[in-house]
């Protein structure tokens, strides 16, 4: 596709409950990364790709947190037992080679609600 | 501890003025700096970079300077336009490490 594509937008969930949350790059990108901003802050990084593998999980919070990208195209974020405190808006970002001298390009996020 | 920040939460200039957006640092190991901006409702779009081998890029109307010894960057926005209002983020990288450490972003209001 032209751009980074994000599902669901808007996705609230009740305290307790499992999500996933998908992201489309754009085609051919190797790099794939998942970001997660609360409000009032930066982005704070979670995830990256390089193809099928994650080559960098060090951001992820805790167990309850999994990502995966099994074919390097789409990835996959998955929240188990969701906590009020997970709410904040998730990005993903792809780059050509995961390089950033050119900046990431971001989706438009997925806006989680945890109630 | 916030190892970038933007320490001006919101930023209001004319439209024509220039506008400058600060950002400071505390790891001496990050080595490559940008700068993004956001629109409500969108993701973060790439605005221009820096390398820490040099202290000044420019892309038309935006020009990044670099001083290394004070840890401290700025994006010069000139002239300033209605269409530059948004939310804009310093970012910074460490060699080897794709990881992105953001500040929290600073709101550039441009009045008419």
């Amino acid at each position: 596709g032209a751009g980074v594509s994000q599902t669901p937008s808007n996705k609230v969930t009740e305290k307790g409950k499992y999500v996933e949350l998908r992201c489309d790059p754009i085609s051919g990108h190797t790099a794939l990364y998942w970001y997660r901003q609360s409000l009032g802050q930066g982005p704070e990084f979670l995830i990256y790709f390089q193809g099928t593998g994650a080559a960098d999980d060090s951001g992820l919070p805790n167990d309850r947190f999994f990502a995966v990208r099994p074919e390097g195209s789409v990835s996959t974020l998955k929240i188990q037992r969701t906590e009020r405190g997970d709410s904040a808006v998730y990005l993903c970002a792809s780059s050509p080679t995961g390089a950033h001298n050119y900046g990431y390009t971001f989706g438009s996020g997925t806006r989680l609600t945890v109630v | 501890d916030q190892q970038v920040k933007q320490n001006s939460p919101s930023l209001s200039v004319q439209e024509g003025r220039i506008s400058i957006l600060n950002c400071d640092y505390t790891n001496s190991m990050f080595d490559y700096f940008l700068w993004y901006k956001k629109y409500p409702a969108e993701g973060p779009t790439f605005l221009i970079s820096i390398s820490s081998i040099k202290d000044k890029n420019e892309d038309g109307r935006f020009t990044v300077f670099l001083n290394k010894s004070a840890k401290h960057l700025s994006l010069h926005i000139v002239p300033s336009q209605p269409g530059d209002s948004a939310v804009y983020f310093c970012a910074a990288s460490a060699e080897s490490n794709y990881q992105l450490i953001w500040g929290a972003g600073t709101k550039l209001i441009i009045k008419p």
